[in-house]
């Protein structure tokens, strides 16, 4: 049974970037297909975008296009979420999790999460 | 965008009877080539990310109690939980899985009565 483990919380200024990482436990990293979502405090869950492990190909959600950079590295079993020119509606817990493909894909499992905080 | 809806926002139920959550789609996500529909349930627990319940509408996750269960077809779906567990206090989302961007609902609050 695949585990994501993600990078710790973070605090960001506004207009800065933030990299989350999602490392995912067993040997077949390059089958998989890694996803994107975020949830604001007290909110419901955000679609961002998703990474093909094993070709590097993504998709991303039009509201984050040209703002959110998805990455892997196939020799760590790690794949990156960058988000750039952060501001306060920024702020929310931003999850990985693993899905049979990219598109029409539901999500499992999940990693535990990382809280990122935008503040002045 | 596909927008889902879910109801009630909350509900308060006695342990050991049902509880039903419904969710709604904007657009049908029944797949007409395979004939299924693409639409999950989550669980959320205070402090834990979401735990895959049902894809497919109706397909229980692995591990998943067969208390559990999904329904429903086109744009109207159910989650039922029969014989209410104290351990199943949580909020419950539901998705569609049928186009980009996969899109959720705004959640439903389950507790204990």
């Amino acid at each position: 049974q695949v585990q994501l483990v993600q990078s710790g919380a973070d605090v960001k200024k506004p207009g800065a970037s933030v990299k989350v990482s999602c490392k995912a436990s067993g040997n077949s990293f390059t089958s998989y297909i890694i996803h994107w979502v975020r949830q604001a405090p007290g909110q419901s869950l955000e679609w961002m975008g998703w990474i093909n492990a094993g070709n590097g190909d993504t998709k991303f959600s039009q509201r984050f296009q040209g703002r959110v950079t998805i990455t892997s590295d196939a020799s760590a079993g790690t794949a990156y979420m960058e988000l750039s020119s952060l501001r306060s509606e920024d702020t929310a817990v931003y999850y990985c999790a693993r899905g049979p493909n990219g598109d029409y894909s539901w999500f499992d499992p999940w990693g535990q999460g990382t809280l990122v905080t935008v503040s002045s | 965008d596909i927008v889902v809806t879910q109801s009630p926002d909350s509900l308060a139920v006695s342990l050991g009877e049902r509880a039903t959550i419904n969710c709604k789609s904007s657009h049908s996500v029944l797949y007409s080539s395979n004939n299924k529909n693409y639409l999950a349930w989550y669980q959320q627990k205070p402090g834990q990310p979401p735990k895959l319940l049902i894809y497919w509408a109706s397909t229980r996750g692995s591990g998943v109690p067969d208390r559990f269960s999904g329904s429903g077809s086109g744009t109207d779906f159910t989650l039922t939980i029969n014989s209410l567990q104290a351990e199943d206090v949580a909020v419950y989302y539901c998705q569609q899985h049928y186009s980009t961007p996969q899109t959720f609902g705004q959640g439903t609050k389950l507790e204990i009565k």
